[in-house]
């Protein structure tokens, strides 16, 4: 079955600074979601990355999808403290009998003043 | 436009009841999906019902099921509970099959099983 794992799992990281979180997965798909999550809410969709050097930015976040390379990239610029919070990234999984998404592991994301 | 709703927000049971979910889709989505989230285990996916049938199911014991109605609210029932069924649950919404279109999240029911 298809894995997805994420790194860093956490990532404290200083306001105004830049950092990559990297999405990983074992077998072959073409569609790719960033999540967010604050503590105790729900699921914020971010980014829908459907095809291969597929770029999305939206302020501060920027999402790209490698689908040779099974990886996807969220970068963070210039690192604001709303920013703190959990990203998920979920891979569609067509596995014949049961298709669904498979989510990463989250990385949780601290930003300090 | 109303989000997806789901209810109660909150829940605490006993072992060996059953409880039941309920999750309201956006208007005009037709494919509600459940999981379920725990520290140990992260983000895990139960079923999804579209057009009020299941189309998908995750690894979870036949303690867990749901079921769709022609409105597209969905319910998601556990019987016998345990005490690793504490998580938080969250239901998504999508126009098509989840795999295929972006699905919006609810926010949650916190099950906690005493």
């Amino acid at each position: 079955e298809l894995k997805v794992e994420q790194n860093p799992l956490f990532l404290s990281m200083q306001e105004g600074k830049n950092y990559t979180i990297y999405c990983n997965y074992s077998t072959t798909s073409d569609r790719l979601y960033w999540y967010r999550q604050d503590p105790g809410k729900s699921l914020e969709s971010l980014f829908v990355l459907l095809s291969n050097g597929a770029v999305k930015q939206e302020g501060r976040l920027m999402a790209s999808l490698d689908t040779k390379a099974r990886l996807s990239t969220l970068h963070i610029t210039a690192a604001v403290h709303d920013l703190s919070a959990t990203y998920f990234c979920a891979v569609g999984y067509y596995g014949g009998a049961t298709n669904k998404l498979i989510f990463g592991t989250g990385t949780l994301l601290a930003v300090q003043p | 436009k109303a989000g997806v709703t789901q209810t109660p927000r909150y829940l605490i049971k006993t072992r060996g009841q059953q409880v039941t979910l309920s999750c309201s889709p956006i208007s005009g989505h037709r494919s509600v999906s459940w999981y379920q989230q725990t520290p140990g285990q992260g983000l895990q996916f139960l079923f999804e019902y579209f057009s009020e049938t299941q189309r998908n199911k995750g690894n979870f014991p036949g303690r867990f099921s749901g079921r769709q109605f022609s409105n597209s609210r969905s319910e998601m029932n556990v019987s016998t509970l345990e005490l690793g069924d504490s998580a938080l649950y969250l239901c998504a919404s999508s126009p098509g099959p989840s795999v295929n279109t972006e699905a919006f999240f609810g926010q949650g029911t916190r099950l906690t099983v005493v």
